[in-house]
């Protein structure tokens, strides 16, 4: 079974503060890519990944940054947290394009 | 870019009804329709996809229609259950960036 794991369930942070998501999967997969989740708005794409060191802004990569320096770990960077930051963070990972994509668990983020 | 719009936000039904949720899509590249089911706390899992080959397909209680001409897709779930209660995401990929809907409530009433 693909697993795919994210640092932490639950995280709280104040406002201004570097924040480090981190999401690894063991599955050897090309594909990764950072999603927020809100109520009533859905999956929105943060970055994506399809290789090492490579990186693709989404639909809303103001505020964030992304680091792929390992095919199994895709970070995602919040440079200086803000309150409308605070949100549900989903990491997924997928062999390739058009093809099923696998979650990591979330990481519930609260910024005060 | 791909647009996806999903409808109804929410849906109430009493088990043992069929549930119906519906998704439109624009960009007519689009050839992959995978349906996601995320329970309560849970992290969202693929249930059944569809390609742009095929017009129907189906996986025990549930089904998904696809229409390519109208740029639609929907999911079907026969014989509803009090453990099918949760979100569902539709999405559409043409390449590698999947775009998701804004996701159904579905909710079974026993």
């Amino acid at each position: 079974d693909v697993k795919v794991t994210q640092s932490s369930r639950y995280l709280v942070k104040r406002t201004g503060e570097k924040v480090f998501l981190e999401c690894v999967q063991d599955m050897d997969h090309e594909n990764m890519f950072w999603y927020r989740q809100d109520p009533g708005l859905g999956l929105r794409l943060i970055y994506f990944s399809y290789d090492v060191k490579m990186k693709e802004k989404g639909d809303i990569p103001e505020g964030y940054s992304v680091s792929r320096e390992k095919k199994e770990r895709f970070s995602l960077i919040l440079e200086s947290a803000s309150t409308n930051q605070t949100s549900m963070y989903l990491c997924a990972s997928s062999l390739g394009g058009g093809l099923e994509q696998y979650f990591g668990p979330g990481t519930r983020l609260t910024v005060t | 870019g791909e647009n996806v719009e999903q409808h109804p936000s929410t849906l109430s039904v009493q088990e043992g009804d069929s549930a119906v949720i519906k998704c439109t899509y624009s960009d007519s590249a689009s050839n992959y329709f995978p349906w996601y089911k995320q329970e309560l706390g849970k992290r969202p899992q693929l249930i059944i996809d569809i390609r742009s080959n095929v017009g129907e397909k189906k996986d025990q209680r549930i089904a998904v229609t696809l229409n390519k001409t109208a740029k639609h897709f929907s999911l079907h779930i026969t014989e509803t259950q009090p453990e099918d209660s949760a979100v569902y995401f539709c999405a559409a990929l043409g390449s590698y960036i999947p775009t998701f809907g804004r996701g159904t409530s579905l909710i079974v009433h026993p």
